[in-house]
């Protein structure tokens, strides 16, 4: 079964300065996809980035970025110059091939102060 | 961008009454889901559904659920006797492809009494 977990369960940066939310996970596939969800106040779920495990290259989106560690099962999401509407919980989530659902870790809220 | 559409936004109920949860996903997705979220906690997959079946659901999906896609466009959630626990936001989400983007509903907040 595959795994995803999450170990910071609250995290705070300043305006325009820049965060690491970070992600782990464990699995015996080897092809898979991970995803990062925002979850603003609306609970709304928003796909913020995604990476392909085949492709080294880091996934970007304007400010969000990943570090993504295949060999570590390491994945983490760095939003840049953050601004209030960052803020919000972050969810990592794992798919697999061998199975169409998504599995989610527990969460990171992140708090953006001024 | 295309939307899945989930009614209603907040559902109170009596435990023990039966409620049905409506999305509309984008019409030309093939793969469907509903998954919950109770308050302060992660999201959970529920149930899976593919050309016109279940293809995968998760422990929570007990006899009490069950999934339709009764008209080509509407894809429900029915819980047939509900439990306190059953109170949570619910979300359906569909994509076009097995690889695609996820596209996740707005939510049903439901509220069992």
């Amino acid at each position: 079964a595959q795994t995803v977990t999450q170990s910071q369960p609250e995290m705070s940066v300043q305006e325009a300065e820049t965060v690491t939310l970070s992600c782990t996970y464990d699995t015996s596939e080897s092809d898979y996809y991970l995803f990062w969800y925002k979850q603003p106040p609306s609970r709304q779920m928003i796909l913020v980035i995604r990476q392909e495990a085949y492709k080294q290259q880091n996934a970007t989106e304007n400010r969000f970025s990943v570090n993504f560690q295949k060999a570590a099962k390491s994945f983490s999401l760095k939003i840049s110059d953050s601004q209030l509407g960052d803020a919000a919980m972050y969810f990592c989530a794992f798919l697999t091939g061998t199975a169409s659902k998504l599995t989610f870790g527990t969460g990171t809220r992140l708090q953006v102060t001024l | 961008e295309p939307e899945v559409t989930q009614t209603p936004s907040h559902q109170v109920t009596q435990m023990g009454q039966e409620v049905i949860l409506r999305c509309v996903p984008i019409s030309n997705h093939l793969y469907f889901y509903w998954y919950r979220q109770i308050l302060g906690q992660k999201v959970e997959f529920l149930v899976s559904f593919y050309n016109n079946e279940i293809s995968e659901k998760s422990e929570i999906f007990d006899d009490q659920f069950s999934v339709e896609r009764p008209d080509g466009s509407n894809f429900t959630l029915k819980i047939r006797s509900t439990k306190l626990e059953d109170s949570a936001m619910y979300f359906c989400a569909s994509k076009q492809g097995a690889y695609e983007k996820l596209f996740f509903g707005s939510g049903t907040q439901l509220s069992v009494l």
